[in-house]
């Protein structure tokens, strides 16, 4: 069946750029969305945005400006870079497949993003 | 933005028991809502979209119901292993999760 295994860097300082990936395997890119969700300690979920295997992205509008996810389809993998952090975005970072019209089925094991100087 | 509320947010409840929690949303989202699980540490996991369909593995103690702006996820008989925090999500512009509500044991 499909898994996603993810890293990046778990410690960051405020104002750097926070980088990690997902790896797919078991199944295609196509025909998919590839998304991103974090949960700040204690708290909720948040979606970030989306790829798929063209690279067509959307992203929450409150995080736009800092947000990029690319596509590596020779790799099958997806990335997530969120420039300038802040304490903020210290969460747990997941990511997940989901169809165009389905949610997502299935999730990456997590990476604690923790930002403190 | 399309806000979803959650209610309650904290329920205690004993084995057996059924279970109702209400997702509502800001304006109107057709059937766009999922709900998932999750458990302490680790990722969420679907358990109902479209509203009410159940995702494939999913005990059938779990139902989801509504439309529009008010949905339900329901629990006809807790099990131990139900004792966990539910999220509901819509679908219909970009994605957004209500605040979640935890079911612990009485």
């Amino acid at each position: 069946q499909v898994q996603l295994r993810q890293w990046g860097a778990g410690l960051l300082k405020p104002s750097e750029t926070l980088s990690l990936s997902c790896a797919v395997s078991g199944g295609s890119l196509s025909g998919y969305y590839w998304s991103w969700i974090r949960q700040p300690p204690g708290k909720g979920l948040e979606w970030i945005g989306e790829i798929n295997h063209t690279g067509s992205t959307n992203y929450i509008p409150s995080l736009k400006s800092r947000v990029t996810i690319s596509v590596a389809t020779s790799k099958k993998q997806f990335s997530l870079k969120l420039t300038s952090v802040t304490a903020a975005d210290t969460a747990v970072y997941y990511c997940a497949r989901k169809t165009s019209t389905r949610p997502m089925d299935v999730w990456g094991q997590g990476t604690t993003v923790t930002v403190s100087s | 933005d399309i806000q979803l509320t959650q209610s309650p947010s904290f329920l205690s409840a004993s084995v057996g028991d059924r279970v109702t929690i209400t997702c509502r949303a800001s304006q109107g989202i057709s059937s766009s809502v999922a709900w998932y699980q999750q458990k302490p540490g680790t990722a969420p996991k679907l358990l109902i979209h479209d509203a009410s369909t159940l995702q494939t593995g999913v005990p059938s103690r779990f139902s989801g119901s509504g439309v529009g702006t008010e949905f339900t996820l329901t629990i006809s008989s807790l099990q131990p292993e139900d004792f966990a925090t539910y999220y509901c999500q819509q679908l219909s512009v970009y994605q957004t999760f209500g605040q979640g509500t935890k079911v612990d044991i009485k």
